[in-house]
């Protein structure tokens, strides 16, 4: 079974700069998730996608964050503007129904 | 809000001996507890996990047990290795299967 791909692994860019993350979860997980970890914290949930319906975004910070699952398989998350407190490991997770969540590698976002 | 809250942040222990660590949880709708373990620059990934009916399980050198009455549920490593040494999370997940994840533990085994 493949795992859950995201990409990129890195990225670095400038305060006020865009960024998007992308992620492919596990073939027939329909819930979807992307977890914001910072260093030394444990993941944090940003989004929840049941298919593509969002299921939780309450700790989004919709000002600068969006989420989408197109066709209720890949997902995109986007942040506009970066401020330095972004920098964080953005983690993908994908599960069937109430089952274990597979984690992806993960990007590392550097903001300066 | 739902939190899960873990302790301690970090343990020490010698080759060998035991390890336990323990979360709290504060949503009773929470039936789904699993634990991982993240090596340095890697995904977490599943150790083991235990579900609202049943209170204890057990898998080789790792156990989990669960008190649903206190909300609590604790790893148990035993024999420990130096390779057990990651940072371990629990977590826990209700009927929307929102995984709320504890802060972490350091375990570092000493040889």
């Amino acid at each position: 079974e493949a795992g859950v791909a995201q990409s990129p692994r890195y990225k670095i860019i400038e305060k006020r700069q865009s960024v998007a993350f992308w992620c492919n979860p596990i073939s027939g997980h329909a819930t979807l998730y992307w977890y914001q970890q910072i260093l030394g914290q444990g993941p944090k949930l940003l989004i929840q996608f049941q298919n593509n319906g969002v299921v939780d975004d309450s700790q989004l910070p919709k000002d600068r964050f969006s989420a989408e699952r197109l066709k209720g398989v890949d997902s995109t998350l986007k942040i506009q503007p970066a401020k330095l407190e972004d920098s964080a490991v953005y983690l993908c997770a994908s599960s069937r129904v109430n089952t274990e969540a597979f984690f992806g590698q993960g990007t590392r976002l550097t903001v300066v | 809000g739902e939190n899960v809250e873990q302790h301690p942040s970090t343990l020490s222990v010698q080759e060998g001996d035991s390890a336990v660590i323990k979360c709290t949880y504060s949503d009773s709708a929470s039936n789904y507890f699993p634990w991982y373990k993240q090596e340095l620059g890697k995904r977490p990934q599943l150790i083991i996990d235990i579900r609202s009916n049943v209170g204890e399980k057990k898998d080789q050198r790792i156990a989990v047990t669960l008190n649903k009455t206190a909300k609590h549920f604790s790893l148990h490593i035993t024999e420990t290795q130096p390779e057990d040494s990651a940072v371990y999370f629990c977590a826990a997940s209700s009927g929307t299967y929102k995984y709320i994840f504890g802060t972490g533990t350091r375990l570092k085994v000493l040889a």
